[in-house]
């Protein structure tokens, strides 16, 4: 079993939509969880990061991470073209990431 | 926010011949990076743990040998591919952790194509 699982996709919404992308862990250790979007061709780019429970929001994006779950959410509200891109959820710690298998997200117009 | 800068982006060698990869934190000191590979339409696949004045510690199943690491300075960390082989040819990418902390920033990763 993968340390960290990934809602596979690819998922594709019109703009305006809200998406929601899943992920859940199996270490409990974990401490840090991550959304990282990832453009064609390009190095991941840090979205958000928590470290505990509970909801993080910034700007369109909201993390959501319930610990007693193991389960961590990506939700883009009022999705835009640009959104368009590879997410990747990430759990761990100290700096050392395990990552999801990345979900494809195309926004159409 | 932090930038870690990742030199080349694209290369291309023959098959047999050594290729280095640079990762460089520019604004902050990184004690430890990180060294990723990335199969098209797949994750990224922790390669090793780049430490500061040690030896690297790598990944199961990654061959020591043949991806070199030296990490220097507080601010650079190079991976050498060598005697690379087609089944090498991958998307390479660092990531640096500001020292205390624990998000990761990443290079614009490497595109290695050996033919």
């Amino acid at each position: 079993q993968k340390e960290v699982e990934q809602d596979p996709g690819p998922l594709s919404v019109p703009e305006g939509a809200i998406v929601s992308l899943n992920c859940t862990y199996s270490n409990s250790a974990f401490q840090y969880f991550m959304w990282y979007r990832q453009y064609s061709r390009k190095g991941p780019e840090l979205l958000m990061y928590t470290y505990s429970s509970g909801n993080k929001e910034d700007g369109r994006f909201t993390a959501q991470v319930d610990k007693s779950s193991k389960y961590i959410s990506l939700f883009i509200r009022d999705s835009q073209p640009s959104d368009s891109a590879t997410y990747l959820c990430a759990s761990g710690l100290a700096g050392k990431s395990t990552f999801g298998d990345g979900t494809t997200l195309t926004v159409k117009p | 926010g932090a930038v870690v800068s990742q030199h080349p982006s694209w290369v291309i060698c023959k098959s047999g011949t050594s290729v280095k990869i640079e990762c460089r934190s520019l604004d902050f000191q990184a004690t430890t990076m990180f060294w990723y590979r990335q199969f098209p339409k797949q994750s990224l696949m922790l390669m090793a743990t780049s430490n500061e004045g040690s030896k690297a510690t790598y990944e199961q199943g990654v061959e020591k040998d043949k991806f070199l690491i030296n990490h220097a300075s507080l601010t650079l960390s190079t991976l050498t591919v060598t005697s690379a082989h087609p089944e090498d040819s991958s998307f390479y990418i660092c990531s640096a952790p500001r020292d205390g902390q624990t998000e990761a920033f990443f290079g614009q990763g490497t595109r290695l194509t050996v033919v």
